[in-house]
């Protein structure tokens, strides 16, 4: 299917452990981002990148890492979690000139 | 800095009436690309309405539609004869086309039957 894809939906992990988030787009997008959802703070840029190796931090990138070895592929990794990460996250494309994000389905992380 | 407001935190409306959900930014950009995201509670993020700052007229989709205010830096949307499919939460979002969007913290919007 055409679009864009996040996994796992839901994950529940532990304190210390390292998660990786995975997002797939269908659509060649040059474009890709990384965002947290929380509660009374709308959605806050973790990281994006603008092309196949070319990533850059956003406003919130402590303790995430993200890679961009193939267009389509954009995973984000947590290399120790912790309780502060426990949120909803969103991986994202742009496409053309209309500027518009185009959004997975959103990746629930609760850390314990 | 680049702000977006949304002053409403949750609002209700009737089945088949009208609501409008306010948005005001902050920007020194002169060309700039706003829009209005929709998350129901299945979580997906989804593009209601997006309007370009050089373009006078108001964008509508259905029974969706924007009052754009470059001057006043506002930006309402508008939903017409509301359905309860409507309920959700709302985004507004600013981009000036680089990497950077700037999103509101969320109008929850409640259609009551």
């Amino acid at each position: 299917d055409a679009g864009i894809t996040q996994s796992p939906r839901y994950k529940i992990t532990e304190t210390g452990r390292q998660v990786t988030l995975m997002c797939h787009q269908t659509w060649s997008h040059s474009y890709m981002f990384w965002y947290r959802q929380d509660l009374g703070h709308g959605l806050r840029l973790i990281y994006y990148s603008a092309a196949a190796d070319i990533t850059d931090k956003g406003e919130v990138s402590d303790g995430y890492v993200v890679s961009r070895s193939k267009t389509e592929n954009f995973p984000l990794t947590l290399e120790s979690a912790t309780r502060s990460q426990t949120s909803v996250y969103f991986c994202a494309s742009r496409g053309g000139g209309r500027g518009e994000l185009f959004f997975g389905e959103g990746s629930r992380l609760t850390v314990l | 800095a680049q702000t977006v407001t949304q002053s409403q935190p949750e609002m209700s409306v009737q089945e088949a009436e009208t609501v409008t959900l306010s948005c005001t930014y902050d920007t020194s950009e002169s060309n700039y690309y706003l829009f209005w995201y929709k998350q129901p509670p299945s979580r997906q993020m989804i593009l209601v309405i997006r309007q370009e700052a050089y373009k006078q007229q108001n964008a509508t989709e259905n029974r969706f539609s924007v009052n754009f205010q470059k001057a006043a830096k506002s930006f309402s949307l508008k939903i017409s004869d509301s359905q309860l499919g409507d309920t959700a939460m709302y985004f507004c979002a600013f981009t000036s086309g680089t990497y950077k969007y700037i999103f509101g913290t969320g109008t929850r919007l409640k259609v009551l039957a």
